[in-house]
């Protein structure tokens, strides 16, 4: 079936500018996350939604980062007011459940904050 | 906090060589344990994971990863790499019960030369 997936693929904006990125997990997942890969560096984690329960928020890095989703579906992080150091491949990945379960990562978004 | 260290950064090696990653991380409870691979131009994919039973898992394209629970040590090895193993290489852990967030390794770049 097919994978997670994110658009888009490359985002170039400018310094203050919002931006909104968006993952459809695989049919089916109830657990989905957000990573990002900054340059040279790991995955850092920024965010995890399971069911119904109130997400795991604990690695957003500012107030600036925030991140929907709509029932088991589609989710949405979103990026106001970018800065130069948001620049980074930001990553989804879901999992059927929160159980010990593989993640599957999406391609990414390479987003670069001019 | 939950980390992971790998030590090698970038490993060069030539055909037929052996291979051993090394990953260790630092939590006191119980753990699933993951490699990830990413290829040149690829997303990351499951190359093989631990959750519990036998502590040498063995992934896909003839590599293996030995749990040693203490030496808090998830090894990745594999006997005779191949020029399309040129790619970058995490650990990563989350807990049985606790954090379902993955932490990740810095990640390992593999160079194979033919």
């Amino acid at each position: 079936g097919a994978g997670v997936s994110q658009s888009p693929s490359n985002k170039v904006t400018e310094k203050g500018k919002d931006v909104e990125l968006r993952c459809d997990p695989i049919s089916g997942h109830t657990a989905l996350y957000w990573y990002r890969q900054r340059l040279g560096q790991g995955l850092e984690f920024l965010i995890y939604f399971q069911g119904n329960s109130a997400p795991d928020k604990s690695g957003l890095p500012s107030d600036r980062f925030s991140a929907e989703r709509t029932g088991e579906s589609v989710s949405t992080l979103t990026i106001q007011r970018t800065q130069q150091e948001d620049s980074a491949v930001y990553l989804c990945a879901s999992s059927l459940d929160r159980g010990p379960d593989t993640q599957y990562f999406g391609p990414g978004t390479r987003l670069t904050v001019l | 906090a939950q980390s992971v260290s790998q030590h090698n950064h970038h490993v060069i090696l030539s055909e037929a060589a052996s291979l051993e990653l090394g990953c260790n991380y630092s939590y006191g409870g119980t753990v699933n344990l993951f490699w990830y691979v990413q290829y040149p131009g690829q997303h990351l994919q499951l190359l093989l994971k631990y959750f519990s039973g036998d502590p040498l898992v063995k992934g896909i394209k003839g590599f293996e990863a030995e749990f040693i629970k203490s030496k808090f040590s998830f090894n990745l090895r594999k006997p005779s790499v191949q020029w399309s193993d040129t790619a970058e290489y995490f650990c990563a852990v989350n807990a049985v019960t606790g954090f379902q967030k993955l932490v990740f390794g810095t990640g390992t770049r593999l160079l194979v030369s033919p």
